[in-house]
């Protein structure tokens, strides 16, 4: 079956510094990856959607500056939050989309502690 | 752009009652509908999808009718059961090719 993997699932940073995170994607072709990030609230705001072979297209709020996003093959994506701030944390979600399909499947999350 | 409403909760049920989450949606496009399930410490879980009008999803004794006219998509379940505690969130996909979700609707089902 299709399953989705991120790491680390829990990371601590302090206030202006930066972490990476990753998401791997096993059994399947994720032709896209969407990264999310999850409040307190649980609701979802979208970071930006990155597909193989084309331009990462982020969402309002949100800068390659801030979030720069690797996709360098089907199966892996990485994103870092750089210079993290209190309204950074969050539950950083990964969905990968299974090609030819709208499935998308989320990994379990990499959640964000910024002291 | 496209957006997702849904029942605001938190909603708790007794076992065994019956449950309604209502959906409603806009979009200029023809989305595709989807029913996603979090439990706590993991990421949304495709519960079931419906890219048609008039179609009905289903899964886990869940199920919801992709209503077009009335832009609905409302989640239903006969009897609830414990295990059903989560929160529910309902989504669309449209041509833009991005996954929109509703605030989701957390259910506490009481034994």
């Amino acid at each position: 079956g299709a399953l989705v993997y991120q790491y680390p699932r829990r990371t601590i940073c302090k206030s202006g510094t930066s972490m990476r995170m990753e998401c791997q994607a096993v059994g399947f072709q994720a032709t896209s990856v969407a990264w999310y990030r999850q409040s307190p609230q649980k609701t979802f705001e979208l970071i930006a959607l990155s597909t193989v072979n084309s331009a990462i297209k982020y969402e309002q709020n949100f800068t390659q500056e801030k979030f720069p996003i690797s996709h360098p093959n089907l199966s892996f994506s990485s994103m870092t939050v750089l210079n993290a701030y209190l309204e950074d944390r969050g539950l950083y979600l990964c969905g990968a989309r299974l090609g030819g399909s709208y499935e998308q499947y989320f990994g379990p999350g990499t959640r964000l502690t910024v002291l | 752009g496209d957006s997702v409403t849904q029942t605001e909760g938190p909603v708790t049920l007794s076992e065994g009652t019956s449950l309604t989450v209502n959906c409603s949606y806009e979009t200029k496009q023809y989305p595709t509908l989807f029913w996603y399930v979090q439990y706590p410490g993991e990421g949304p879980q495709l519960l079931f999808k419906v890219p048609k009008a008039n179609e009905k999803g289903s899964n886990r004794g869940f199920e919801a009718t992709y209503n077009k006219e009335a832009t609905s998509f409302h989640l239903q379940k006969a009897s609830v059961q414990e295990s059903d505690s989560a929160v529910y969130y309902c989504a669309l996909i449209s041509n833009y090719n991005v996954l929109y979700f509703g605030s989701g609707t957390k259910l506490t089902v009481e034994p």
